[in-house]
């Protein structure tokens, strides 16, 4: 069974904090994970993903997936209040041409 | 920076009428997605599409929904008869080719409302 679940927040924190945003998902077929960032009734924005299990950073965003934990982190550092966001995480199986499976997604919003 | 585009942003239709959602994904991309986002609920796909076929869909996308890319720069998705509870985000995405499925990327949505 596809299901992804994320704590739907809001999380709130300070300007410059470093914020850690987590998914978790069932299916074990999934290889590809995917952070998307959606701004209110706006479309899903892709901001990184991942192959397996491992660390990818780009710029002030890491993402790292734990396979054998089925577990997805999102880290901001300096999180601005651009930042401020829904983040939904996207976990993907590969191959053919699924649709990609969302979590519901957390709420961040960083305080100026 | 090549981007998907949608039309109209806004759709009221009255509980009945037909609807036509309409997208233009990027030009070089050749796989063609529907999404809907009911308020306060997460991205559910709806259907996929290559070399004008249906590739999958999902339990949602019934005998209501149809898909066609008219020409080649447009890919639509239409909504017979709607109900109340089509209304909803809709959202059309395209990736590049099977290799990238994973890297779909998204249009500004068309928000429907059924009255």
């Amino acid at each position: 069974q596809k299901e992804v679940e994320q704590d739907p927040g809001p999380l709130s924190v300070p300007e410059g904090a470093i914020v850690s945003l987590n998914c978790t998902y069932s299916n074990s077929a999934f290889q590809y994970f995917m952070w998307y960032r959606q701004y209110s009734r706006k479309g899903p924005e892709l901001l990184m993903y991942t192959y397996s299990s491992g660390n990818k950073e780009d710029g002030r965003f890491t993402a790292q997936v734990d396979k054998s934990s089925k577990y997805i982190s999102l880290f901001i550092r300096d999180s601005q209040p651009s930042d401020s966001a829904t983040y939904l995480c996207a976990p993907y199986s590969g191959g053919g041409a699924d649709g990609l499976t969302f979590g519901k997604g957390t709420h961040l919003i960083i305080q100026p | 920076e090549p981007e998907v585009t949608q039309t109209p942003s806004h759709q009221v239709t009255q509980m009945g009428q037909e609807v036509i959602l309409r997208c233009v994904p990027i030009s070089n991309h050749l796989y063609f997605y529907w999404y809907r986002q009911i308020l306060g609920q997460k991205v559910e796909f709806l259907v996929s599409f290559y070399n004008n076929e249906i590739s999958e869909k999902s339990e949602i996308f019934d005998d209501q929904f149809s898909v066609e890319r008219p020409d080649g720069s447009n890919f639509t998705l239409k909504i017979r008869s709607t109900k109340l509870e089509d209304s909803a985000m809709y959202f059309c995405a395209s990736s590049a080719s099977s290799a990238a499925a994973y890297e779909q990327y998204f249009g500004p949505g068309t928000r429907l409302t059924v009255t």
